[in-house]
């Protein structure tokens, strides 16, 4: 089992669409857990970051963590072309080594007008 | 939100020449900074994490003595690609951990070609 399980997609939506993507986990260490956005031939951007358990809104975006269930969630509200990127999730514990991320294989999302 | 940058954003050199890019955070303090390098539609693979004044600790099957990593301050650490050739042309990207709050942020990229 991977550490982090991420649905590749590709995931299709029309314009204004609520989208959901999700990751679950196995490592119950992780306490940080962030969202990216990447674009093609762009780093990646960071969209949201919960510490530990809880919900987390920033504008059309929303961050679910259940660390009971070992699954975070990101949804997106109103959806936009210019929201077409791949979504990767990411998390990591605290302290030396652990403090690297586990990314998802990250969400091909392609929004159409 | 926080920013980090990267120079240059893009090099083409020749075949045996060395490469330097660098990372800043530019309103945070990062005790802890990562590379990364990116083939076309494929995943992150993390290089090497780098502590503020410590040796960078190398993931299993990269080269420490051609990828070099420097973290001279909590605001800058650099990447040397030694000797380069065709095969390291990549997408390079790098990551530093907030030391006050513990998000990551990412750097634009560096895309390296190599002749």
């Amino acid at each position: 089992q991977k550490e982090v399980e991420q649905d590749p997609g590709p995931l299709s939506v029309p314009e204004g669409a609520i989208v959901s993507l999700n990751c679950t986990y196995s490592n119950s260490a992780f306490q940080y857990f962030m969202w990216y956005r990447q674009y093609s031939r762009k780093g990646p951007e960071l969209l949201m970051y919960t510490y530990s358990s809880g919900n987390k809104e920033d504008g059309r975006f929303t961050a679910q963590v259940d660390k009971s269930s070992k699954y975070i969630s990101l949804f997106i509200r109103d959806s936009q072309p210019s929201d077409s990127a791949t979504y990767l999730c990411a998390m990591s514990g605290s302290g030396g080594s652990n403090y690297k991320l586990t990314f998802g294989k990250g969400t091909l999302l392609t929004v159409n007008p | 939100g926080a920013v980090v940058s990267q120079h240059p954003s893009r090099v083409i050199c020749k075949s045996g020449t060395s490469v330097k890019i660098e990372c800043r955070s530019l309103d945070f303090q990062a005790t802890t900074m990562f590379w990364y390098r990116q083939f076309p539609k494929q995943s992150l693979m993390l290089m090497a994490t780098s502590n503020e004044g410590s040796k960078a600790t190398y993931e299993q099957g990269v080269e420490k003595d051609k990828f070099l990593i420097n973290h001279a301050s909590l605001t800058l650490s650099t990447l040397t690609v030694t000797s380069a050739h065709p095969e390291d042309s990549s997408f390079y990207i790098c990551s530093a951990r907030d030391y006050d709050g513990g998000a990551v942020f990412f750097g634009p990229g560096t895309r390296l070609t190599v002749l």
